[in-house]
Formats: structure tokens, sequence, C-alpha cells
């Protein structure tokens, strides 16, 4: 059974510093994996995919990197902003689970101005 | 381009009542998914529509939650009776296609059960 884990569970950190969420899976049988982003009170957004096939992918001042050997990913922020506060979740999809997403429990972000 | 539609927001109800709740997928988007977010943890797969066919429901409590989605478009989700372990987030999200496309989600339904 598939089972993610993101590492730290919370984490609170000044504006402008560079910061390294982590996540990492049991299962590396996966087609791709994806970050979310979930504000209070609302749903999630899709932050990056990375298929199975790539290691890395940048959107903005966000850069998710896959080893999929290993089962860990990265999500690299860089210079946070308060508006950067949020939980972020980590997925991965496929597997022995099958065709589905299996989140981790996540990890709190908070950027202090 | 609207995003997928969840209601109600939100739900009070009494242990062993019923509720129930509905999702409007993004228009074109073949799959549609039921998540339960308990709070603390992630998001929980309950069930999988492709259409208006059942893909996985392997996760769902069978004994109280039932789910359809009529014409491959809007689908519901009922507890029927609820306990106060179903005290959660109740996400819908769809997609393009199954297996490898991206989810989007709606606001979800906050459901408190006493």
């Amino acid at each position: 059974k598939q089972e993610v884990t993101q590492i730290p569970a919370a984490l609170s950190v000044p504006e402008g510093e560079n910061l390294v969420l982590n996540c990492s899976f049991t299962d590396s049988a996966i087609y791709n994996l994806q970050w979310f982003r979930q504000d209070p009170g609302k749903g999630l957004t899709s932050l990056l995919l990375i298929q199975s096939s790539q290691r890395e992918q940048t959107s903005g001042r966000l850069n998710a990197s896959l080893d999929k050997s290993s089962g860990r990913s990265t999500l690299y922020i860089a210079a946070s902003q308060p508006g950067d506060s949020a939980t972020y979740l980590c997925a991965v999809n496929g597997g022995r689970d099958g065709n589905k997403l299996v989140f981790g429990a996540g990890t709190i972000l908070r950027v202090k101005s | 381009e609207a995003g997928v539609a969840q209601s109600p927001r939100y739900k009070i109800i009494e242990k062993r009542q019923s509720v129930a709740f509905w999702c409007n997928p993004i228009s074109g988007h073949a799959t549609l998914y039921w998540y339960q977010q308990i709070l603390g943890q992630g998001p929980k797969l309950l069930i999988q529509f492709q259409n208006n066919g059942v893909v996985d429901d392997s996760q769902l409590p069978k004994d109280r939650f039932s789910a359809e989605r009529l014409k491959g478009v809007d689908s519901t989700l009922k507890i029927q009776p609820a306990k106060l372990e179903d005290s959660a987030v109740y996400l819908c999200a769809s997609s393009f296609g199954p297996v490898k496309g991206t989810q989007y989600f709606g606001p979800g339904t906050r459901l408190l059960v006493l």
C-alpha cells in the first residue's frame, strides 16, 4: 500500500528565506507526483506536476524535483513571501495501489513579514 | 473557465441524520472524484467516476456512504446515517481523463457531525 510522508509537519520562516519541503513515498512505481497548495477553507490548487520520467519542474519561484528510485520529492520555494503561507500537500499518482492520488498529510507553512 | 462547484459549503448535523453533497465538475471533464479530508490529514479518495461509471470505490464505507453521477456530469455524495467520525471536509475534483491528468478541486463542503 502506497504511503506518503511529508516533513516537516509545520514550518515558520521569516520573509525572504529560501525553503525546502520534503515528500517521501514507499512505492516507486508511480505515474506522476503533484504538489498542491491549500489555503484555509478552500480547495486544493495544483502547483506542479512531475511525470515519472522527469527529474524536475519549475514555475516561477517554485521548483519541484523527483527521485523516483529513492521515493523522494522536494519542493523548493525561493524568496518566500507572506502570501506563500498555506498548507502544501504532496500526492503521488499510480503505483501498485492503482490509478489514484495518494496524499501526504501536508506541511503547514507560515512566512512572517 | 468555471471551476469545480460544490454545495453546500458548510453543514452541521446530528449523528444518525443523513446529509447529501453536490458537485458540478468542469465542463468536459469525464473523470470525477470525491475525497474525504479529516482535520490534519491529507485528502483520501472515496470514489472515482469515469463518465457515469464507478472506477474505484475501494475506500468508500458502503454501509453508510453512497454516490452517484447521473448522466456523467453532476454528482451527489450521501451519508446515511452519519457518525461523529464523518466530520471532515468533502472535496470534489475533476479531470479531463483518468490516471495521469491534473485534477482540479472544488472548495469543499465542511461537515460537522454533533
